[in-house]
């Protein structure tokens, strides 16, 4: 069936370091990726996405590219701030009507 | 960008009692509504897909008599806990998956209910 997974956390870096979460997928054809990120107490929030093979997702300084022959979508941000501390989750969608499948979160903490 | 809201925003109710969370999409029309129940430091798990006028669709182990799921309108969808029980208690969460949109069906996410139940 379809998953996806993510490297275990918590992640702890400190301010200005270099980001990168891993995430591999398991599905058929071409699913939607996504990366969500859900701050402390709320919901969450779409971070970027990419919908089709080497489309790269990009948005408030995080990228993560859509690479086919790894299945993966990793993300990355060249320097993290102290309000980056969340719970982020990679998550996709084989199309359009589907459900979206997470992988399990990856909590990353920002120290000044 | 597309809104969704949840009302209440967190709930204490005691066990054996029924609770009624609101899920409303603000500033689009939402075909369909999802419900997601998420325990602490883990992910999101799909409990129910609801399309307006029509029944909800169930995860496998979901027990559909205890989650009610109700998605009358366009905007709005409730999940009601019926018979709450401590294990019940959660954060529960919603997205909306806007209508007509082109392209990939994005999904917007309620900032989320956390059930207490005592």
């Amino acid at each position: 069936g379809n998953s996806v997974t993510q490297m275990e956390g918590p992640v702890t870096l400190s301010e200005e370091a270099f980001l990168t979460i891993n995430c591999t997928y398991t599905a058929t054809g071409y699913p939607s990726l996504f990366w969500y990120v859900q701050y402390p107490g709320e919901g969450l929030q779409l971070l970027l996405k990419a919908t089709k093979a080497d489309d790269k997702g990009s948005n408030k300084g995080f990228e993560a590219t859509y690479r086919k022959e790894t299945t993966s979508f990793h993300l990355e941000k060249g320097s993290v701030q102290v309000s980056d501390s969340a719970v982020y989750f990679c998550a996709l969608m084989k199309t359009s009507y589907d459900k979206v499948i997470f992988g399990p979160g990856t909590s990353l903490s920002v120290i000044p | 960008g597309a809104v969704v809201s949840q009302h209440p925003s967190w709930v204490i109710c005691k066990s054996g009692t029924s609770v009624k969370i609101e899920c409303r999409s603000l500033d689009f029309q939402a075909t369909t509504m999802f419900w997601y129940r998420q325990f602490p430091k883990q992910s999101l798990m799909l409990m129910a897909t609801s399309n307006e006028g029509s029944k909800a669709t169930y995860e496998q182990g979901v027990e559909k008599d205890k989650f009610l799921i109700n998605h009358a309108s366009l905007t709005l969808s409730t999940l009601t806990v019926t018979s709450a029980h401590p294990e019940d208690s959660s954060f529960y969460i919603c997205s909306a998956r806007v209508r007509g949109l082109a392209g990939v069906g994005e999904q917007y996410f309620g900032p989320g209910t956390r059930l207490t139940v005592t």
